[in-house]
Order: C-alpha cells, then structure tokens, then sequence
C-alpha cells in the first residue's frame, strides 16, 4: 500500500513569492492534515480538510491557505512568502475524523531568500 | 507554559540499553496518546498509538500513559543504533489537531 505522497520534495522561492505544495493521502483516507515544522520548533498544526472542506485551522496568517480536491488530494498555497515561512511541510492523512491515526508523509522542505 | 513538554536531549545510550523518553502536557483534557520517530530529512513515522491511560506493548517498544500525572512515556528495551532518531510525543483532545512536543534526538552509540 502506498503511503502518503508530497511534492516536490524541495523549493526554493524568493520573499514576496507564492509556494504551492501537493499531497496525496493514502488510498481511502478523507482527511488531510498540514503541519509546519521549523527548526528548533515541534510540528506546529496548520490545516485540516476532510471531505473538501476546510474543517479547523492553526494559529497562521490567511496567506497559508489550501484546498482538498475530489479525489482527497490537498494543495497548501502559501502566499507572500517571508524569511520565517522557511521549514519543511508535513501532510499527514487519516480515514475519517473518529480516533483515526495521522499517517505522514516525507515532507516538502520549502526555503525562503 | 506550552501545552506538551519534552526534553530536547540529545540523548546517548550504548547499545543494548533501556531507553526513556518522556512527555509532559498540561491539558487534563487530552485522551489521544502518540509516539512518532523521526529519521532525519523524513517524516515522522507512527511507533504507538494510545486512548487514555496504561501501558501498551509492541515489540521493544513500550508506551505509558499516566493521566493523573499529565506524564506520557516510551520506552525502548534492547536499543539499537537503528533506533537512532527523534521521536516525538503528540497528544489529542479530539481526533485532529495533534499537539506535538518538540521531539528527543536520541542516538544509540554502537
């Protein structure tokens, strides 16, 4: 079975610019989650769509925005990139919102000049 | 006061040892319980998975929660230099918003 999928791996943006990351859950999973991981700090939740819908979001700016297509693939847009936004980007994905368990991707690592 | 607490380390353990790795958390309401490894430039992947307090075992790896403490711990038995990693606790009031500590570097010396 595969497992979550992100893309791409690596991006290097200027400050000012927009990032978009991609995520494909595993297969028959219907939530999405985004997590910021930056250095020296834990996994900061940013995001979560199930069934298309933007269900909750973490304490970030309205630049950090996303959706969740029909087939539960996620795109997170981050727009005016600033220094700080440099990390690398988690997408976890769960069956459902009941006490399922958030499986991870690898992660895009995103760097801001 | 963050909301989950866990000592960054780095911890160093010669092989074969016990390891300990412990969360605390301030909120009574929490009653999801994760434990994830980190490899480095790798997402984290998901060791034990707990609801709400006791022990669970799997393999080498055993997971605790204690929620009259606030304490959460794994443990690892008979370590090994494939163990080297980060591992991070995470805990849930519901079933989304996972609140992560900050992770231990562990490394276990061959």
């Amino acid at each position: 079975e595969a497992g979550v999928t992100q893309s791409p791996t690596h991006l290097i943006k200027t400050r000012g610019q927009q990032a978009t990351l991609r995520c494909s859950p595993i297969s028959g999973h219907t939530s999405v989650y985004w997590y910021q991981q930056a250095l020296g700090l834990g996994l900061q939740f940013l995001l979560w769509y199930d069934e298309g819908e933007e269900r909750n979001r973490g304490n970030f700016p309205p630049r950090f925005s996303g959706r969740q297509f029909p087939n539960y693939s996620s795109e997170l847009n981050v727009n005016a990139l600033e220094l700080e936004d440099s990390a690398l980007y988690l997408c976890a994905s769960s069956f459902g919102q009941g006490g399922e368990t958030q499986y991870f991707g690898p992660g895009t690592r995103l760097l801001v000049l | 006061q963050k909301e989950v607490e866990q000592d960054p380390g780095p911890l160093s353990v010669p092989e074969g040892a016990i390891v300990s790795l412990n969360c605390t958390y301030s909120n009574s309401a929490f009653q999801y319980f994760m434990w994830y490894r980190q490899y480095s430039r790798k997402g984290p992947e998901l060791l034990m998975y707990t609801y709400s307090s006791g022990n669970k075992e799997d393999g080498r790896f055993t997971a605790q929660v204690d929620k009259s403490s606030k304490y959460i711990s794994l443990f690892i038995r008979d370590s090994q230099p494939s163990d080297s990693a980060t591992y991070l606790c995470a805990m849930s009031v519901g079933t989304y918003k996972y609140i992560f500590g900050t992770g231990t570097r562990l490394k276990v010396l061959a």
